[in-house]
């Protein structure tokens, strides 16, 4: 079965600070797509950025990057320069690059940016 | 595109009566999701569609759960009878398959169930 797992429940960081949050991953599929999506207090779910497993280059979207490291089956997101706008809950998901394409999702990681 | 539309956005209804979401999916997408969410237990995935056929419904609850897809535009989620426990967010999210480009999700219907 495949899992997703974000160890944090909660974090903060300072406006303008750097903040990185944790997702890991199980399965024993070696094509598949990871994705990070924002949740803010509007729950509107939002893509925040995605990365294809076949590729080495970790994927960036302005301010927003991520550490794949397939091995080791994390994925990382990194927040850069954070905004007030940036609170919000983070959720990690993953799904098969073939066959069915539901989206498991993790427990999420709430963030919330201090002025 | 108008993206993901939902309706209604908020149900307050009572035990007992039947509750009707509404789902429009992005047009060309092929790949049709059901979410609930709750704060115990997270985002649970209810049932998916491909090509307004259901695949997987066995996050369906139970039987007071049912869930179609008479063409390609349009979705609903039906409970009947709806229960105190079943009040949670219902999200509808489309895709196409296989591009891995991740879904896109409706604004989400808030249901309470008194």
């Amino acid at each position: 079965a495949q899992t997703v797992t974000q160890s944090q429940p909660e974090m903060s960081v300072q406006e303008a600070e750097t903040v990185t949050l944790s997702c890991t991953y199980d399965t024993s599929e070696n094509n598949y797509y990871l994705f990070w999506y924002k949740q803010p207090p509007s729950r509107q779910m939002i893509l925040v950025i995605r990365q294809e497993a076949y590729k080495q280059q970790n994927a960036t979207e302005n301010r927003f990057s991520v550490n794949f490291q397939k091995a080791a089956k994390s994925f990382s997101l990194k927040i850069s320069d954070s905004q007030l706008g940036d609170t919000a809950m983070y959720f990690c998901a993953f799904t098969f690059r073939t066959g069915a394409n539901n989206l498991f999702f993790g427990t999420g990681t709430r963030l919330t940016v201090i002025p | 595109d108008a993206g993901v539309i939902q309706s209604p956005r908020h149900e307050v209804t009572e035990m007992g009566q039947e509750v009707t979401l509404r789902c429009k999916p992005i047009s060309g997408h092929n790949s049709l999701f059901w979410y609930r969410q709750t704060m115990m237990r997270g985002l649970e995935l209810l049932i998916y569609f491909n090509n307004n056929v259901p695949i997987d419904d066995s996050g369906m609850p139970e039987d007071r759960f049912s869930a179609k897809m008479p063409n390609a535009s349009f979705s609903t989620l039906k409970i009947q009878p709806s229960e105190p426990r079943d009040s949670a967010v219902y999200f509808c999210a489309s895709s196409w398959a296989g591009q891995g480009d991740g879904y896109t999700f409706g604004s989400g219907t808030r249901l309470t169930v008194v």
